[in-house]
């Protein structure tokens, strides 16, 4: 059954430096998804991607934020200078069409 | 109103019995209610949804009750089993003209079946 992959499972950065996470959607799926998770509470959408280009964001998708669908396949989340308060459970997700969204394993971010 | 209010936080439940899993929102135009299982260390898996132009939906032991004139909708499990012990999240989705389809979470309901 296809799904959706992401690595790394695990990400240990400093505060300030830059860190990319990679996602590999199910491939006919056409929206891709960012959500994070920190320890504890509820998931927070991020931004949604479309037509190679974002479709919505979040207040919390500021301009630290990037994503880009740079193959193809892959879809990236970079984030340019990580807060402390940037640890958290990174999620991808994909849908083919406007409902079903089905989710990666995740990366821990953890800045320190 | 964007938000998704889930209750409870934390439910135990014995082997057999059923679960009940509340959400309630305010928003009318979300138009589709997924239901999402996460176990530890894992990602989300959906589970089951509802859009509202039905009362129910049953696949296997889960069932999806909604009231749109209430504005709630609820998960059961029936006959819940040990495997069943995960962190369950209802969310909702908004039918806004355009590419956005973001989801809206509830906080999360900690279930433990107790053998």
């Amino acid at each position: 059954e296809p799904e959706v992959t992401q690595t790394p499972s695990h990400q240990v950065t400093q505060m300030g430096q830059e860190v990319i996470l990679r996602c590999v959607p199910i491939s006919n799926h056409l929206y891709f998804y960012w959500y994070r998770q920190i320890l504890g509470q509820k998931v927070e959408f991020l931004v949604s991607f479309y037509n190679n280009e974002i479709s919505e964001k979040s207040e919390i998708f500021d301009d630290q934020f990037s994503v880009e669908r740079p193959d193809g396949s892959n879809f990236t989340l970079k984030i340019r200078s990580t807060k402390l308060e940037d640890s958290a459970m990174y999620f991808c997700a994909s849908s083919f069409e406007r409902y079903e969204q089905y989710f990666g394993p995740g990366t821990r971010l953890t800045v320190t | 109103q964007q938000q998704v209010k889930q209750s409870p936080q934390s439910l135990i439940v014995q082997k057999g019995g059923i679960s009940i899993i509340n959400c309630a929102y305010e928003n009318t135009a979300f138009d589709y209610f997924p239901w999402y299982q996460q176990f530890p260390g894992k990602g989300p898996a959906l589970l089951i949804a509802i859009r509202p132009d039905v009362s129910e939906k049953k696949e296997g032991r889960f069932t999806i009750s909604f009231n749109k004139s209430a504005k709630q909708f609820s998960l059961h499990i029936m006959d819940s089993q040990p495997g069943d012990s995960a962190t369950y999240f209802c969310a909702a989705r908004t039918a806004i003209a355009g590419n956005n389809r973001k989801l809206i979470w509830g906080l999360g309901t900690s279930l433990a079946v107790n053998p």
